[in-house]
């Protein structure tokens, strides 16, 4: 069965401190990658998408992720964070070879930055 | 910009009741999802609909079901709602192969 995992349940960092969340999936065909952001109540929102081409995916407020297909990895990075980060990120997967729209999410990452 | 709005934020129902969650979207999406999202378990798939009175299973559908008379309109019923049923209850909405829109989110509690 596909699955997604995020390593890391809870980060804890000072701003302007650099970020990087990881996310494996366990699906080898083509795949689209997602990462989405939760801020403390608001609704899920779409921080950026890979579905083919450059690896190196730049999202809003700053984000990116890199899609390394030989580790079947999507992590997520930021040079500098910022009080404002704080949120719960959630990476997801679509597997195309089941052709569905479905996604698979991770359990969630929850990113606290303090001042 | 896309909407997906539900029909309640907060909701308290006793144990037994039927429970009726209410999604709907604006932009014409093919695809909408019920997803219930808590602490530590990400999102989990409930029922997702592709098309009108289309429906299938996700990865807990037990103890819910799905109505989708019209394109818009996307309702998640608890037939009898139990205590392990209090969550967050996310709708999302889509076209083929895009990115998911997601509503505001519904906090059930089930006393």
């Amino acid at each position: 069965a596909q699955s997604v995992s995020q390593h890391n349940h809870h980060v804890i960092l000072s701003e302007a401190a650099s970020l990087e969340l990881g996310c494996n999936y366990s699906y080898g065909g083509t795949v689209n990658l997602f990462w989405y952001v939760q801020y403390p109540g608001q609704h899920l929102q779409l921080l950026l998408k890979y579905f083919s081409g450059d690896p190196l995916v730049k999202g809003i407020k700053g984000f990116e992720a890199e899609f390394i297909k030989s580790k079947f990895s999507f992590n997520l990075r930021k040079p500098s964070v910022q009080w404002s980060d704080t949120a719960e990120y959630f990476c997801a997967v679509n597997a195309l070879y089941y052709n569905t729209d479905k996604l698979i999410f991770g359990t969630g990452t929850r990113l606290q930055v303090f001042p | 910009d896309v909407k997906v709005t539900q029909s309640s934020r907060y909701l308290v129902k006793r144990t037994g009741e039927k429970v009726f969650l209410e999604c709907v979207q604006d932009m014409d999406h093919e695809n909408m999802f019920w997803y219930r999202q808590d602490p530590g378990l990400g999102l989990r798939l409930i029922y997702f609909s592709y098309d009108v009175k289309m429906k299938e299973k996700g990865d807990i559908p037990e103890g819910y079901s799905v109505s989708r008379e019209k394109k818009e309109r996307f309702s998640l019923i608890l037939e009898s709602a139990s205590t392990n049923q209090t969550s967050m209850y996310l709708c999302a909405s889509s076209s083929r192969t895009t990115e998911q829109y997601f509503g505001p989110g519904t906090r059930l509690t089930v006393t």
